[in-house]
């Protein structure tokens, strides 16, 4: 089964407006954080914003929230007041456990995100 | 802080040929990952290491492919002998070593942090 799901292809916005990006993901482990990572066209990974699974408030980093509902295994990207600059692919991310030997961080494979003027 | 360094940037050669990516971790950082990169696979761990100990290799495509660690400061990924279908971008990332019970994941020190990335072009 697929960690990491990351089912919408691109989206649009309109500058000035939210969108949210859709991630769900998959785990048995009570303990593990999950990152979004913004990717633009120049090809560097920029983290953007974590959320542990323990945290009891959703995280936020300036413009950018996560809508976080553990029930639902979904960990979704909020950006408020897009920007030109916020056309990028889009990447949701898990690492699990607290140990070093389960500590790699799976990918979704990505959402493509275009702000129009 | 330089951020993660790699080498080279850009890399073009012919099949057969070998090639080495090389990687200089954030100081302090004790865990390396390899990550590839396509369009038809996405991102891809490749192997990652603790402490310079290879934790899990479990995605390294073939015998092609290996990477070592030698000390905490340098990492490299080679592919001997290189084909077409290796293109793609190749980077390193380092991050904290999770430690104990509680710690890392309750916080975001366990961030990965990239660098620029190694395209690599197999002809």
């Amino acid at each position: 089964a697929q960690k990491i799901t990351q089912t919408q292809p691109g989206m649009f916005v309109q500058e000035k407006e939210a969108v949210t990006l859709d991630c769900t993901y998959d785990t048995s482990d009570p303990s593990y954080g999950l990152f979004w990572y913004k990717q633009p066209s120049s090809g560097e990974m920029i983290f953007l914003i974590y959320q542990g699974s323990y945290d009891q408030q959703n995280a936020t980093e300036g413009r950018y929230s996560l809508n976080f509902q553990k029930a639902r295994k979904s960990a979704n990207l909020v950006i408020s007041a897009s920007q030109l600059g916020d056309s990028a692919m889009y990447f949701c991310a898990m690492r699990e456990g607290y140990t070093g030997a389960n500590s790699k961080l799976t990918f979704g494979k990505g959402i493509t995100l275009s702000v129009r003027p | 802080d330089a951020g993660v360094i790699q080498s080279p940037r850009h890399e073009v050669t012919e099949m057969g040929q070998e090639v080495t990516l090389r990687c200089k971790p954030i100081s302090g950082h004790n865990s390396l990952f390899w990550y590839r990169q396509t369009m038809m696979r996405g991102l891809e761990l490749l192997i990652y290491f603790n402490n310079n100990v290879p934790i899990d290799d479990s995605g390294m495509p073939e015998d092609r492919f290996s990477a070592k660690m030698p000390n905490a400061s340098f990492s490299t990924l080679k592919i001997q002998p290189s084909e077409p279908r290796d293109s793609a971008v190749y980077f390193c990332a380092s991050s904290p070593l999770l430690g104990d019970t509680g710690t890392a994941l309750r916080s975001g020190a366990n961030v990965l942090t990239f660098g620029a990335g190694s395209r690599l072009t197999v002809l």
